[in-house]
């Protein structure tokens, strides 16, 4: 089954440990984006790969990092989360960048 | 000012109406356009995809792309209960071979049997 697999589902942790959430996909796909989502603000950009070794910036990438060193992995990680990274997760995957296919989300709770 | 906005709602409409979900967008260079429905708990899933402006039809669902007023809408025919879902709307535009994908805020919406 063609799919996006995150994890964890939900985390909750504290200021400044540092954490992974682990992005999977299995279409083969070249492009692969982190997301948040926040009440009001909707899904915002976090950083996006166009393919392996390839990453670059979205709209909200400040606290996060990003790594592609094989094409179906794309993990975000946070070196020090802070209570305003509270907030659903979400990876998503697609073969242009237009047509995405999102992971089930991540709920992350900072305190 | 947002790149693209759009009314959260809450909509609430009784089964079988028609309803209208629309979003604005601020930069004529986006090129796609995109609806995807977010069931509670779950990762959007991509609904209709329109390249171009005019209507396009699956089913119950039309998406109306009308790029001289950059307005983008949604219609949903004969809404059913498990139509109940936040729907967003998404633009796309590539600059230089980056690609740039802004969602709307999403409207929720419950259809009531």
């Amino acid at each position: 089954e063609a799919q996006v697999t995150q994890n964890p589902r939900y985390l909750i942790t504290v200021t400044g440990k540092k954490l992974t959430v682990t992005c999977s996909q299995n279409m083969n796909h070249e492009y692969m984006s982190w997301y948040r989502q926040d009440p009001g603000l909707g899904l915002r950009q976090i950083y996006y790969s166009m393919n392996v070794e390839v990453t670059d910036k979205g709209d909200v990438p400040e606290g996060y990092k990003v790594s592609r060193k094989e094409k179906r992995n794309f993990p975000l990680i946070l070196e020090s989360p802070s209570p305003n990274q509270t907030s659903l997760y979400f990876c998503a995957s697609s073969l242009t960048g237009a047509k995405l296919f999102f992971g089930s989300g991540t709920q992350l709770s900072v305190l | 000012q947002k790149e693209v906005e759009q009314d959260p709602g809450p909509l609430s409409v009784p089964e079988g109406a028609i309803v209208s979900l629309n979003c604005t967008y601020s930069n004529s260079a986006f090129q796609y356009f995109m609806w995807y429905r977010q069931y509670s708990r779950k990762g959007p899933e991509l609904l209709m995809y329109t390249y171009s402006s005019g209507n396009k039809e699956d089913g119950r669902f039309t998406a109306q792309v009308d790029k001289s007023s950059k307005y983008i809408s949604l219609f949903i025919r004969d809404s059913q209960p498990s139509d109940s879902a936040t729907y967003l709307c998404a633009t796309r535009l590539s600059i230089q071979g980056a690609q740039k994908l802004v969602f709307g805020q999403g409207t929720r919406l419950t259809i009531n049997p």
